[in-house]
């Protein structure tokens, strides 16, 4: 399973876009890049997940470069709900257990 | 939107006692998964469960531990004598049968060790 690299948190403002970026060097052939999101006290909770260049959802972005090396993950508009931590996880997601990093805690502030 | 349930939300029991969690994988998933987090650390993964049998597990996962499949709806984990580490929040995961497609996980049972 491929390392990932994510700030460890972020601050932001209701209203503003927020992107949050995922290093991880070493993403294989086969990997797939898939993001969560946890609240406190509840369970991860799938967002967006993709291979190359750009997949949109209702909720979120996310932006993969060519060489696949790094990738973020963008928050339109983010409201005091979107305060949560954000996983970034590599790897071919087939049927493998999955790995959490730290994650990178976002504060939405009014 | 179907979702994985879990019960109880709170378990709060004494140490050296059994206890069993509950979970309801969504309907049409074949993949299970256990994972905790303990206060203030990472996600860890338990255990993954397919065509009723484990097809791997943690290190964290040792023989105090079981997971069966009972009625084809429901998925629980077992502490067969919980120890005081054993407190974490405990996170099932189910997915379905396609490959690429992501786990879903419910919102967990709080388990307290007095």
């Amino acid at each position: 399973l491929a390392k990932t690299t994510q700030p460890i948190s972020m601050d932001s403002y209701e209203g503003q876009e927020v992107n949050i970026t995922c290093s991880h060097n070493n993403i294989a052939t086969n990997d797939y890049i898939t993001w969560y999101q946890q609240f406190p006290s509840q369970g991860p909770r799938f967002i967006i997940q993709g291979y190359k260049t750009k997949v949109t959802n209702e909720v979120a972005s996310l932006f993969i470069p060519a060489d696949r090396k790094s990738s973020t993950l963008s928050l339109p508009r983010v409201s005091l709900s979107d305060t949560a931590v954000y996983y970034c996880l590599v790897g071919f997601t087939g049927f493998q257990k999955l790995v959490f990093g730290t994650g990178t805690r976002l504060l939405v502030s009014p | 939107e179907p979702e994985v349930t879990q019960t109880p939300s709170h378990q709060v029991t004494q140490m050296g006692q059994e206890v069993i969690l509950r979970c309801v994988p969504i309907s049409n998933h074949l993949y299970f998964y256990w994972y905790r987090q303990i206060l203030g650390q990472k996600v860890e993964f338990l255990v993954s469960f397919y065509n009723n049998e484990i097809s791997e597990k943690s290190e964290i996962f040792d023989d105090q531990f079981s997971v069966e499949r009972p009625d084809g709806s429901n998925f629980t984990l077992k502490i067969r004598s919980t120890k005081l580490e054993d407190s974490a929040m405990y996170f099932c995961a189910s997915r379905g049968g396609t490959l690429y497609q992501p786990q879903h996980f419910g919102d967990g049972t709080r388990l307290s060790i007095l």
